[in-house]
């Protein structure tokens, strides 16, 4: 079945430092992959996604590209800020065979602390 | 554009009692879906909803059902809640969630507390 692996957190960074969260996935067919982002007591918040291998998604100065010959996904940000903390979520999405609607499988999540 | 609303933001229930909670999609979004967030079991699909009628349902037993309304709007009810079902019940909406390509936008959820 599909399925996301991301890092255990926590992860625990000084501000200005370099970020990188690994994901890789296991999918059949052509799935998509998305980062949210999930700040204390809120939902979740789309942070940037990838439709198709070779794809870069970036936003807030997060990146990540879709790697399909490593099955991977992995998160970049070159200079966390304090207000980064939050956790993160890999997911894929893919379109179901019952109703052909899609629906996301979710990593476990990767708590970010940022210290000043 | 309003986004995606969940009320209420907070419920406390005791076992065996019924909750219903509500999800306001996006508007022009006719594509509902409902997930359970646990630190146990992280985030899992719940089921989805499209033109009123349930598309795809994840692995929960049948104590958790939902309904669309014409105009998108959905909920979920739980019955005979067990101490279990405390969790972040998040609704998610997208135009038409067709397409693996497709955005789901979450709503800030509701905290749901069985004692």
């Amino acid at each position: 079945g599909n399925s996301v692996t991301q890092m255990e957190g926590p992860v625990t960074l000084s501000e200005e430092a370099f970020l990188t969260i690994n994901c890789t996935y296991t999918a059949t067919g052509y799935p998509s992959l998305f980062w949210y982002v999930q700040y204390p007591g809120e939902g979740l918040q789309l942070l940037l996604k990838a439709t198709k291998a070779d794809d870069k998604g970036s936003n807030k100065g997060f990146e990540a590209t879709y790697r399909k010959e490593t099955t991977s996904f992995h998160l970049e940000k070159g200079s966390v800020q304090v207000s980064d903390s939050a956790v993160y979520f890999c997911a894929l999405s893919t379109l179901s065979t019952q109703g052909g609607s899609e629906k996301l499988v979710f990593g476990k999540g990767t708590k970010l602390t940022v210290n000043p | 554009k309003a986004g995606v609303t969940q009320t209420p933001r907070y419920l406390i229930k005791t076992r065996g009692q019924q909750v219903t909670l509500s999800c306001s999609p996006i508007s022009g979004h006719r594509s509902v879906s409902w997930y359970q967030q646990t630190p146990g079991q992280g985030l899992q699909f719940l089921f989805e909803y499209f033109s009123e009628t349930q598309r795809n349902k994840g692995n929960f037993p049948g104590r958790f059902s939902g309904r669309q309304f014409s105009n998108s709007r959905s909920e979920m009810n739980v019955s005979t809640l067990e101490l279990g079902d405390s969790a972040l019940y998040l609704c998610a909406s997208t135009r038409w969630g067709a397409s693996s390509t497709d955005t789901q936008y979450f709503g800030p959820g509701t905290r749901l507390t069985v004692l």
